[in-house]
């Protein structure tokens, strides 16, 4: 039973560049979450996408956007990078509108 | 504006012991708490979670307790293993009255539980 995937595992960009980070849900999921974590902190909620549309959105900027496929995968696309930018970008699955999400490794990325 | 605290940044227990890890929160409508585990580069893993409704969810070694009316909740781990020894974060989610989410989990900072043997 594969859980959730994460590509890249790491990557680094210059400030003022654009980055896709990618996610699979685990099996039988359909809706995913993406959060960012800061070093020492909390994961803090992104969005997530249900039936392919933004269902809800945090307190993150436009230039934070995202998609949905129909196979549920899901993009998350950060355009003008800030070196605040820098974070480990988690990606989490659930079934429907479930409470419990269940997360994948994340995409450690640096921006310098 | 942090709606969910976990007011210790450490812990540190013995093998064979009870670890208590607790968490606050401010925001009423939260009607269903979390607490994951996280390992240094992994991701968070799901442990046990507790509906408002209940005071008391268990799974196994895990127990999950809730105050309402102090609007707090502790997670306590008997006996606890030096396997245990990982960062626990406590989350909070709000949902609708036919018992689905609206999405967002709104975790706390993270304790981190050290288990010497």
């Amino acid at each position: 039973d594969a859980g959730v995937t994460q590509s890249p595992t790491h990557l680094i960009k210059t400030r003022g560049q654009q980055v896709t980070l990618r996610c699979s849900p685990k099996s039988g999921h359909d809706t995913v979450s993406w959060y960012q974590q800061a070093l020492g902190q909390g994961p803090q909620f992104i969005f997530q996408y249900y039936e392919e549309e933004e269902r809800q959105r945090g307190n993150f900027p436009d230039r934070f956007s995202g998609h949905q496929f129909p196979n549920y995968s899901s993009e998350l696309n950060v355009n003008a990078l800030l070196l605040g930018d820098s974070a480990l970008y988690l990606c989490a699955s659930t079934m429907g509108l479930a409470y419990e999400q269940f997360f994948g490794p994340g995409t450690r990325l640096t921006v310098l | 504006d942090q709606q969910v605290k976990q007011n210790s940044p450490s812990l540190s227990v013995q093998e064979g012991r009870i670890s208590i890890l607790n968490c606050d929160y401010t925001n009423s409508m939260f009607d269903y708490f979390l607490w994951y585990k996280k390992y240094p580069a992994e991701g968070p893993t799901f442990l046990i979670s507790i509906s408002s409704i209940k005071d008391k969810n268990e799974d196994g070694r895990f127990t999950v307790f809730l105050n309402k009316s102090a609007k707090h909740l502790s997670l306590h781990i008997v006996p606890s293993q030096p396997g245990d020894s990982a960062v626990y974060f406590c989350a909070a989610s709000a949902g609708n009255a036919g018992g689905t989410s609206y999405g967002k989990l709104t975790f706390g900072q993270g304790t981190i539980l050290t288990v010497h043997p």
